[in-house]
């Protein structure tokens, strides 16, 4: 139980253009949906948190017009990086909490290169 | 100071012995607390939560919880070459999806 995936596993662009990364709780009603970013050999980094039916909450230094977050419904948030630039370029990772629940489980990923 | 503190490592364990990974905390609000282990290119995967106070045993893992030191760690017997990964503490305040994460130790189990 408490699967969440993550679609497409990588992904590379051209700067510019818009990149949309889904996360999909699989067994489970995630009323609260994170999203992380993560460098190589650096930490974990909370971009947002998203709960279904509401706009998200971005930490501070996080553009929130630049990286769209939508939680449309209980297994499905998705993240999009507008105009893609190579500073964007990193391992996105959500992670997904059930209904009445506090420990999160974490998507598989997704690799963003921006040529 | 970080309100999740971890020793950055690495540690370096032998294989077949017990690691002892630590982590503290600030805030004493807090009330659940979680390990997560994270391989290389990896996202990190659920190992334990423990709530109370004391011990708490999954397989060859032993997650130990003192409130009052405000002190979390996790054992890990008869280590593996396997084990080698980077291992996150997490702590959540009562009622709080939102964890606070540490930056992580990594551990290296030598054959």
């Amino acid at each position: 139980g408490a699967v969440v995936s993550q679609h497409p596993s990588w992904v590379i662009c051209k700067s510019g253009t818009s990149v949309k990364i889904e996360c999909r709780s699989l067994d489970f009603q995630a009323t609260t949906m994170f999203w992380y970013r993560q460098f190589p050999k650096q930490s974990l980094m909370l971009m947002a948190t998203s709960n279904e039916g509401s706009k998200a909450t971005y930490e501070q230094g996080v553009e929130k017009d630049k990286f769209l977050i939508n939680h449309a419904s209980l297994t499905l948030s998705t993240l999009t990086v507008t105009s893609a630039h190579p500073e964007d370029s990193s391992f996105y990772i959500c992670s997904a909490v059930g209904s009445g629940g506090n420990t999160q489980y974490f998507g598989p990923g997704t690799r963003l290169t921006v040529l | 100071q970080k309100e999740v503190e971890q020793n950055s490592g690495p540690l370096s364990v032998p294989e077949g012995a017990i690691a002892s990974l630590n982590c503290t905390y600030s805030d004493r609000g807090s009330q659940s607390f979680f390990w997560y282990r994270q391989y290389s290119g990896k996202s990190p995967e659920l190992i334990m939560f423990i709530y109370s106070n004391g011990d708490k045993e999954d397989g060859r893992f032993t997650a130990q919880l003192n409130k009052a030191s405000q002190y979390v760690s996790l054992l890990i017997r008869d280590s593996q070459p396997s084990d080698s990964a980077t291992y996150l503490c997490a702590v959540n305040r009562a009622n709080a999806g939102k964890s606070t994460f540490g930056d992580g130790t990594t551990l290296t189990v030598k054959p």
